[in-house]
């Protein structure tokens, strides 16, 4: 669903560096996503936000921070980026509590 | 707290064989169960949700709140089918979705 993009789409960075990654959604939804996928793991929510003024810690935050610019807006930072959070990692969003839409994804390498 | 079991990372079933993709979960509340499909370098999308009682592409799931299952089924396999399918519990008290691990069905032509 092109209404959900992310980017960038692949990024590779060493361990230490500070990395944004960014969502934009037109679907204007109110509720928005990170997660994180891994072979074996599943997805896990990492941080989600209900609206502006309304963010919250999913299962696995550590290491990762969340600012949410607009309605529209939802950027993930790594703040010092370690091997481990190599990733694909997937924006969604939602009305309420209904169906999730997601993004294309972000392939994270952390060397 | 809530949790979706997936027992099974592959599934491997020859074209034109019944599919059984299976998903267990825990929960207190009244939930709310999705299945969503990822297809080989697309993102993930819905397939269906138990509320709705529909069948997408030939694939139906029913809730079975005895045994705290919502298992997906269809009744031959295609090509097509094959992907990565997770199954996910939307909880009304915690306002959030909990997705499984995943299990990626494989249909041997």
């Amino acid at each position: 669903d092109a209404d959900v993009t992310q980017t960038p789409r692949n990024r590779i960075t060493k361990t230490g560096k500070r990395i944004m990654l960014e969502c934009s959604q037109t679907k204007g939804h109110d509720r928005m996503y990170w997660y994180r996928q891994d072979p074996g793991l599943g997805l896990r929510l990492i941080y989600y936000s209900f609206d502006v003024k309304d963010i919250n810690k999913g299962e696995i935050s550590d290491g990762y921070s969340v600012s949410r610019q607009a309605q529209a807006k939802f950027s993930l930072s790594l703040e010092s980026a370690i091997p481990n959070q190599t990733a694909l990692y997937f924006c969604a969003t939602s009305v309420g509590t209904s169906e999730q839409y997601f993004g294309p994804g972000t392939r994270l390498t952390v060397t | 707290a809530q949790r979706v079991t997936q027992p099974e990372k592959l599934l491997s079933v020859f074209k034109g064989a019944p599919v059984e993709l299976k998903c267990n979960y825990s929960y207190s509340g009244s939930p709310e169960l999705f299945w969503y499909v990822q297809y080989s370098r697309q993102r993930l999308q819905l397939l269906l949700r138990h509320i709705s009682r529909e069948s997408i592409k030939g694939f139906t799931a029913d809730l079975n709140k005895g045994e705290t299952s919502f298992h997906l089924k269809k009744p031959f396999a295609q090509e097509e089918d094959s992907a990565m399918y997770y199954c996910a519990l939307f909880s009304g008290g915690y306002q959030k979705v909990t997705f499984g691990t995943g299990t990626k069905l494989q249909v041997i032509p």
